[in-house]
């Protein structure tokens, strides 16, 4: 059974800290790595994706990949009230169709 | 304006009755995806599919069907058989993409409550 597991929080951050949400997923053969953020009774939307080690910016979003110790992390600089959500990493693995497996979320409180 | 579309936003069914969930893309996506979700329970797979005419299982079908029919619709139907199906359902589409690039894009959800 390939999992995705994410602290499910509250994380709370005063505004204009840094958030950081972590992410770790079991099967190291995994190839694409997605940050979603769903607000409360809304549906999923895209963050961002990430498919190579290293680090990807845009704008305050900064998602972070590390395939040999199977972790992404996201970074979210500057932190609004509206940042306020439910952050879902998902987890596209390895041959076959494409599967994609989400972890159950964090959620994140900026405080102001 | 491009994009997923789902309906209805709120469903109510009655014990031993089917409902059926409507999902519409014109992004031009291939794949197509049911999810549900419970709460504070990450998106489990229900259907997915590829191309017109086919469809798989995910993780968990049982209660469920699906149809293909065009590329652009992927209805759900709920049957009486699914026990528990008071969810919030998913519906998402993605391009087909060998490796990387396959991002899965939401509809906006429908919320099913069984009375």
């Amino acid at each position: 059974q390939k999992e995705v597991e994410q602290n499910s929080g509250p994380l709370s951050v005063p505004e204009g800290a840094i958030a950081s949400l972590n992410c770790t997923y079991s099967d190291r053969g995994s190839q694409s790595f997605f940050w979603y953020r769903q607000y409360s009774g809304k549906s999923p939307e895209l963050i961002m994706s990430i498919y190579s080690n290293g680090d990807k910016e845009d704008g305050r979003f900064t998602a972070q990949l590390n395939k040999a110790s199977q972790y992404v992390s996201l970074l979210i600089r500057d932190s609004q009230p509206s940042d306020s959500a439910t952050y879902l990493c998902a987890v596209k693995w390895a041959g076959g169709y494409q599967k994609v497996t989400f972890g159950t979320g964090t959620k994140l409180q900026v405080i102001p | 304006d491009g994009g997923i579309t789902q309906s209805p936003k709120y469903l109510f069914r009655k014990e031993g009755q089917n409902v059926t969930l409507s999902c519409e893309q014109n992004l031009n996506h291939d794949a197509m995806y049911w999810y549900r979700q419970d709460p504070g329970q990450g998106l489990r797979l229900i259907y997915y599919s590829q191309i017109v005419n086919d469809f798989q299982k995910g993780d968990i079908a049982e209660g469920y069907s699906v149809s293909r029919e065009k590329k652009e619709s992927f209805p759900l139907t709920v049957t009486s058989a699914q026990k528990n199906p008071t969810a919030f359902y998913l519906c998402a589409s993605s391009i087909l993409a060998r490796g990387s690039g396959d991002t899965q894009y939401f509809g906006p959800g429908t919320r099913l409550t069984v009375l």
